[in-house]
């Protein structure tokens, strides 16, 4: 069965620091990886995702995440953190091989706190 | 990308009731799922919802509990019934993109449910 895992339960950071937020993952085939961020009282919204394709990949309000497959990880990144980007944030995989479209696994959620 | 409306935004309820929420797309989608998130914890899928048909639910999920309906591509509900206080839960409602936006699960802000 496919997992994610989030190491950290919490990560904090001054502003304008680099920002990483860790995910590994296992799966039966290949991966559809996501990240998905929810800011307090809201629904989840959507930063980025790999399917196929540049390992590098680029989202919404500057993220990026480096899909690397010999270590099975999607980790998170931010060259400068914003107070903004104080929120809670979710890796999600999708088996290829065995999930249908909409069954995403998600991890625990790393909470993110950038101090001025 | 597709807009979702939930209603009600939050709720206490007592022991023993049901409550429905309401989910609204502001376009037509294939697909449309409900997750619920548990306090302080992550997200689990509840059930995909079939238009015009029954909705499949995931393991751990009945639909004696959990009553959904579908019947057009843009609305569906999801009733949470005979409530008890391990209920008390983030309900989302969630499509999934198309195009440019394939494999993309875009979220409602979600339902608060108290059970008292």
């Amino acid at each position: 069965a496919q997992s994610v895992a989030q190491p950290e339960d919490q990560v904090n950071v001054a502003e304008g620091n680099p920002l990483t937020v860790k995910c590994t993952y296992s799966v039966s085939g290949n991966p559809y990886l996501f990240w998905y961020v929810q800011y307090p009282n809201r629904g989840l919204q959507f930063l980025l995702k790999y399917i196929t394709g540049d390992n590098l990949v680029k989202g919404s309000y500057g993220f990026e995440a480096e899909f690397n497959k010999s270590q099975t990880s999607f980790h998170l990144k931010k060259p400068s953190a914003l107070v903004s980007d104080s929120a809670l944030y979710f890796c999600a995989v999708r088996d290829q091989l065995t999930d249908s479209w909409g069954k995403l696994q998600f991890g625990a959620g790393t909470q993110v706190v950038v101090t001025p | 990308s597709a807009v979702i409306s939930q209603k009600p935004s939050r709720d206490i309820c007592q022991r023993g009731t049901s409550l429905t929420i309401q989910c609204q797309v502001d376009s037509q989608v294939t697909m449309m799922f409900w997750y619920r998130q548990q306090p302080g914890q992550s997200l689990t899928l509840i059930a995909t919802a079939n238009q015009g048909s029954e909705a499949t639910y995931e393991s751990g999920f009945v639909i004696d509990k959990f009553p959904i309906s579908r019947p057009n591509l843009t609305f569906s509900t999801l009733t949470v019934s005979n409530m008890s206080p391990e209920d008390s839960s983030i309900y989302l409602c969630s499509a999934l993109g198309a195009g440019r936006s394939t494999g993309e699960l875009f979220f409602g802000e979600g339902s608060r449910l108290t059970v008292l």
